[in-house]
């Protein structure tokens, strides 16, 4: 089984202001994870992706993701928002690509994110 | 153009009606999946096929079909549509040798009245 909890539903921050948006997951097996963003009325764009090689992931925008196994955290970060940053962004969890498994992409809840000018 | 495209964008029915949302891709994935979206819950499963002669259930598929037409094209039909599936539904493709890398459309948003 596995499952993910984005623990903030909204954040909100200044324009030029560092961004976290926090991932907590759990999972049987080596998860990959993901990060996608939506803008809106937009679908769903991936941003990052780790799948067991670098714990630190760079993606697209300047965005980057932690994969911390002892916290079982994957938070997204920025250190600089930008006014086209504001969207929603979900976390999620999958089986590890290796397995050979079907999909079982488990989705976050969403967070929305804010930025202020 | 768009790799996956869904028509319609927007659809408003009533109770009872059936609905067809489709989803074309031209990526030249195998695999293709159905999402509904409801805000607060994230995305959730309701079909996925494999390819034109393998199709699944996801999480969510009572009171819906599909029907995966041809390696592009893979439809959703509510076949008495109900107030509770008013949402957003996203068609997304994937690469078989990277599964959990997936596309999505830009969805499909859905009143039931």
């Amino acid at each position: 089984a596995q499952s993910v909890t984005q623990l903030d539903s909204h954040v909100s921050v200044s324009e030029g202001t560092p961004v976290l948006l926090r991932c907590n997951y759990s999972s049987s097996y080596s998860p990959s994870l993901f990060w996608y963003v939506q803008h809106p009325n937009k679908g769903l764009q991936l941003l990052l992706k780790y799948t067991s090689a670098a714990t630190l992931v760079k993606g697209i925008n300047g965005f980057e993701a932690e994969f911390k196994k002892s916290e079982t955290s994957f938070h997204l970060t920025k250190p600089s928002a930008h006014m086209s940053d504001a969207a929603e962004y979900f976390c999620v969890v999958s089986r590890s690509e290796s397995s050979g498994s079907a999909r079982q992409l488990t989705f976050g809840s969403g967070t929305q994110l804010t930025v202020l000018p | 153009d768009a790799d996956v495209t869904q028509t319609p964008r927007n659809r408003i029915t009533k109770t009872g009606k059936r609905i067809m949302l489709e989803c074309s891709q031209t990526k030249g994935h195998d695999r293709m999946y159905w999402y509904r979206q409801d805000p607060g819950l994230g995305l959730q499963l309701i079909y996925y096929s494999f390819d034109v002669k393998d199709i699944n259930k996801g999480e969510i598929s009572d009171g819906y079909s599909v029907s995966r037409q041809a390696q592009a094209k893979f439809s959703l039909s509510l076949e008495s549509a109900i107030p509770n599936q008013t949402a957003l539904y996203f068609c997304a493709t994937s690469d078989p040798g990277q599964p959990n890398e997936q596309f999505f459309g830009p969805g499909t948003r859905l009143t039931v009245l």
